[in-house]
């Protein structure tokens, strides 16, 4: 059984750069099949998809936050990273992390959803 | 980038009620569509995905159809673990969600 643990700062400042990690367990980051996804909720709003990472280190971000967004991936320590540069209060939310599923066959492919899911850890951009 | 709206955004019902809930898409997404349930402090929960496939584990009352620019969620017969938020998703490229439509109780 997979299981997502996200971990980081809880109170980052002003201007600065949100890092936050998540933990893989249960199986391995290495395995293909799988985008491992950053995700946040606004305090008492929807959900907002930051971006994903492959296991390979390919990305694709969010348009609206890629000029701050970078992922990356340890696959040494099963572990995939989210950092956001120059925060602002607009940044504080809870930040989940998400396994994507996905299977490619020759005439096409399936998307299967977003199975597992962190617990989510709340960040807030406060001085 | 490829927009998701959802109707309604708010949702009275009562146990029992059958419930529906459209997604749009503003441009055709075929079948790459994923929709989510999420209860108040908790990580949303996959329901469907590939726009009427049930994933595993969720009850036979959530079902999805439709495909390109129209979606439809549907729950038979509502029951009182049913009320929460439920968002829309599409997986064609850019991984937009939906507004979401909260259901609550009548």
């Amino acid at each position: 059984q997979v299981q997502l643990q996200e971990s980081g700062p809880g109170l980052v400042k002003p201007s600065q750069t949100l890092s936050l990690t998540c933990t893989v367990s249960g199986g391995s980051i290495s395995s293909g099949g799988y985008y491992w996804s950053w995700i946040r909720q606004h305090p008492g709003k929807g959900l907002e998809w930051i971006g994903y990472i492959y296991y390979s280190g390919s990305t694709y971000y969010n348009p609206s936050l890629k000029s701050r967004v970078t992922i990356s991936v340890d696959t040494s320590k099963n572990q995939f990273s989210l950092k956001l540069s120059s925060v602002t209060a607009a940044d504080t939310a809870v930040y989940y992390c998400a396994r994507e599923s996905f299977l490619v066959y020759s005439s096409g492919w399936t998307a299967y959803g977003m199975d597992v899911w962190g617990q989510g850890t709340t960040v807030t951009v406060s001085s | 980038d490829i927009q998701l709206t959802q109707s309604p955004s708010f949702l009275s019902a009562s146990v029992g009620d059958r419930v529906t809930i459209t997604c749009r898409a503003s441009q055709g997404i075929s079948s790459y569509l994923a929709w989510y349930q999420q209860k108040p402090g908790k990580a949303p929960k996959l329901l469907i995905y590939a726009a009427s496939t049930l994933q595993s584990g969720v009850p036979s009352r959530f079902s999805g159809s439709g495909s390109g620019t129209e979606f439809t969620l549907t729950i038979s017969s509502l029951q009182p673990e049913d009320f929460a938020t439920y968002y829309c998703q599409q997986l064609n490229s850019y991984r937009a969600f939906g507004p979401g439509t909260k259901v609550d109780i009548k």
